[in-house]
């Protein structure tokens, strides 16, 4: 049984440019968030999809964006990248239906910089 | 507001030694739920425990176990005889009952342990 799977492992991007990183939940999960993690600090919430809407956001501007595909697959899109965009980002599946007390299967996530 | 806090930034021991890594949350929910992940130097989250409000049973597994004391808002980790392979990022994260699976992290916890 897979896990969560992220691609790419590895990005470098420059300002200004736009990152598309993809996610692919744990089998028969129905649910994806993603998290920013900044270096040495814990990650942040930045949204969550679930039946390819957005259904919570965190405190991020509207350069982060997402989408959601009828397979549970999500991709996490920002745009006019900035210097303090670089981080780890992590991508998290789970089933809705547990609601906050289900756990949360996390991928190794994209190691984003931008130069 | 709600926050977690983990004011030990490093910790370094040496094997076999015991060790506590502490967690303060702060939430004015009545119903929530408490987590811990390690990560280790691959950078994946791994799920250790979780503990709804309602449950303040302390609760062991193996050479870990957890202090759940809602008096002082603390849920606290202890590892008994830690081992070289216990070196990593701990974090404590909180998940209110109504946000839907939202974790809010703490700062994390590296942990080195010595051999």
């Amino acid at each position: 049984d897979a896990g969560v799977t992220q691609s790419p492992t590895h990005l470098i991007k420059t300002r200004g440019q736009q990152v598309t990183l993809r996610c692919s939940p744990k089998s028969g999960h129905d649910t994806v968030s993603w998290y920013q993690q900044a270096l040495g600090q814990g990650p942040q919430f930045i949204f969550q999809y679930y039946e390819e809407e957005e259904r919570q956001r965190g405190n991020f501007p509207d350069r982060f964006s997402g989408h959601q595909f009828p397979n549970y697959s999500s991709e996490l899109n920002v745009n006019a990248l900035l210097l303090g965009d670089s981080a780890l980002y992590l991508c998290a599946s789970s089933i809705l239906a547990g609601g906050p007390r289900n756990e949360q299967y996390f991928g190794p996530g994209t190691r984003l910089t931008v130069t | 507001a709600q926050k977690v806090t983990q004011a030990q930034t490093e910790i370094s021991v040496v094997e076999k030694e015991d060790v506590t890594l502490d967690c303060v949350y702060e939430t004015r929910d009545t119903t929530y739920y408490l987590f811990w992940y390690k990560q280790p130097p691959s950078g994946e989250l791994v799920f250790l425990i979780r503990r709804n409000s309602f449950d303040e049973q302390n609760e062991i597994s193996g050479r870990y176990s957890w202090n759940f004391q809602k008096s002082t808002s603390s849920f606290n980790f202890t590892i008994t005889a830690s081992q070289v392979v216990d070196s990593a990022v701990y974090f404590c994260a909180l998940s209110p009952y109504n946000q839907g699976g939202k974790l809010i992290f703490g700062q994390g916890t590296e942990l080195s342990v010595k051999p």
